[in-house]
């Protein structure tokens, strides 16, 4: 059974902080892993999808890396911004459905 | 192109009366999905058609719940009776293919009181 983690559950920086969000997987055989954004009370806006035979993805400010030998992505957002005040959620398909990580609730400070 | 749109947004209901959820996925889109995430938990799997076809209902919590996607276009997800910890927020999405990026509508928020 696949089990996803991600640490930390909340993070606070100042505007213009680099953030550094991590996700962790028990097995490692998936077909892809996607990072999603929620805001309160509303659906999960897609932001990156990484195949599993791929080793980043990158959307402007968001760079996504996929370790899968060892169970690990991490999501990069530079220079972050009020803006980017959400819950950042990972996923990965390990079969045809994906299985969640509890997420981590950003925070950037004006 | 319009993305996966959901109805009700919220629906509020007594213990044992019936709801139904309705989902439209993106045109073209043959893989639809429902999650649900219940309050401090994950968001959870619950069943994948493909087309019309129910390829895996195995997080489906029991038999109150019936989904239905007459034709391959839209979904319905019916809770009857419904119960106190069916409260959640249902989530639709949908897919070009079984391996692809999946889109999220807005989810509907069922309160069972």
């Amino acid at each position: 059974k696949q089990e996803v983690t991600q640490i930390p559950a909340a993070l606070s920086v100042p505007e213009g902080e680099n953030l550094v969000l991590n996700c962790s997987f028990t097995d490692s055989a998936i077909y892809n892993l996607q990072w999603f954004r929620q805001d309160p009370g509303k659906g999960l806006t897609s932001l990156l999808l990484i195949q599993s035979s791929q080793r980043e993805q990158t959307s402007g400010r968001l760079n996504a890396s996929l370790d899968k030998s060892s169970g690990r992505s991490t999501l990069y957002i530079a220079a972050s911004q009020p803006g980017d005040s959400a819950t950042y959620l990972c996923a990965v398909k390990p079969d045809y459905k994906l299985s969640f990580g509890a997420g981590t609730t950003v925070t950037v400070r004006a | 192109e319009a993305g996966v749109t959901q109805f009700p947004s919220h629906s509020v209901i007594e213990k044992g009366q019936t709801v139904t959820l309705r989902c439209d996925p993106i045109s073209g889109h043959d893989n639809l999905y429902w999650y649900r995430r219940v309050m401090g938990k994950e968001i959870k799997f619950l069943l994948h058609f493909v087309k019309e076809s129910k390829q895996d209902e195995s997080g489906m919590p029991n038999n109150r719940f019936l989904a239905e996607r007459t034709g391959g276009t839209y979904s319905t997800l019916k809770v009857q009776p419904a119960e106190l910890e069916d409260s959640g927020v249902y989530f639709c999405a949908s897919s070009r293919t079984r391996t692809g990026e999946l889109f999220f509508g807005e989810g509907s928020r069922l309160t069972v009181l």
